[in-house]
């Protein structure tokens, strides 16, 4: 069974501060990596994806890959209030088949104002 | 506008009648994809497709159905539903080949079973 572990929070964070959101995976074959960003009762959007080990960086957000540790992280840099929200780590499964997500449970980010 | 639909975003239903959640997609993806979501459990996928005719069951299949006749839509059935199918769905899609597959995610349809 392939998981993927996060810490459900809820994380709280203030304003302007920087946010560090974890998410370990058990699956060692796996390439590709995303965070969801969700509102409660709203579908996930995207908002990165990662593919090599390193960091990646848009705008506010970057994303960071180790997958000799089988670990991904996102930090948010300023947070806003609008950040807060659950977000939600996926890994795409590796090996023929599904080419589907597993999603971690998800860590609620609370932005305090 | 590229988007993922479903229908309907909301329903109450009784045990037992039959129900068809409508997914749609105008991207031209061909892999698409049905999840459930329920508090302290996540995401996790029923069925999905990698193209026209294929599906395969995803992790929590049991109680589902579903079809692919045509390439943008992606029917979820609920033929005898249960208390315990009262949940979150959402249909997602993606292009199938390349590591670079974004899934888009519908709005969502929650279901009441009674």
């Amino acid at each position: 069974q392939k998981e993927v572990e996060q810490n459900s929070g809820p994380l709280s964070v203030p304003e302007g501060a920087i946010a560090s959101l974890n998410c370990t995976y058990s699956d060692r074959g796996s390439q590709s990596f995303f965070w969801y960003r969700q509102y409660s009762g709203k579908s996930p959007e995207l908002i990165m994806s990662i593919y090599s080990n390193g960091d990646k960086e848009d705008g506010r957000f970057t994303a960071q890959l180790n997958k000799a540790s089988q670990y991904v992280s996102l930090l948010i840099r300023d947070s806003q209030p609008s950040d807060s929200a659950t977000y939600l780590c996926a890994v795409r499964n590796s090996g023929g088949g599904a080419d589907g997500l597993t999603f971690g449970k998800g860590t609620h980010l609370i932005i305090q104002p | 506008e590229a988007q993922v639909t479903q229908n309907p975003r909301y329903l109450i239903t009784v045990t037992g009648k039959k129900l068809t959640v409508t997914c749609s997609q105008n991207m031209n993806h061909e892999y698409m994809s049905w999840y459930r979501q329920d508090p302290g459990l996540g995401l996790r996928q029923i069925y999905y497709s990698m193209n026209v005719e294929v599906t395969d069951k995803g992790d929590v299949p049991e109680g589902y159905k579903v079809s692919r006749k045509e390439k943008r839509n992606f029917p979820l059935i609920l033929e005898s539903p249960s208390p315990n199918q009262t949940s979150l769905y959402f249909c997602a899609s993606s292009r199938y080949f390349g590591r670079d597959n974004e899934q888009f995610f519908g709005p969502g349809t929650r279901l009441t079973v009674l």
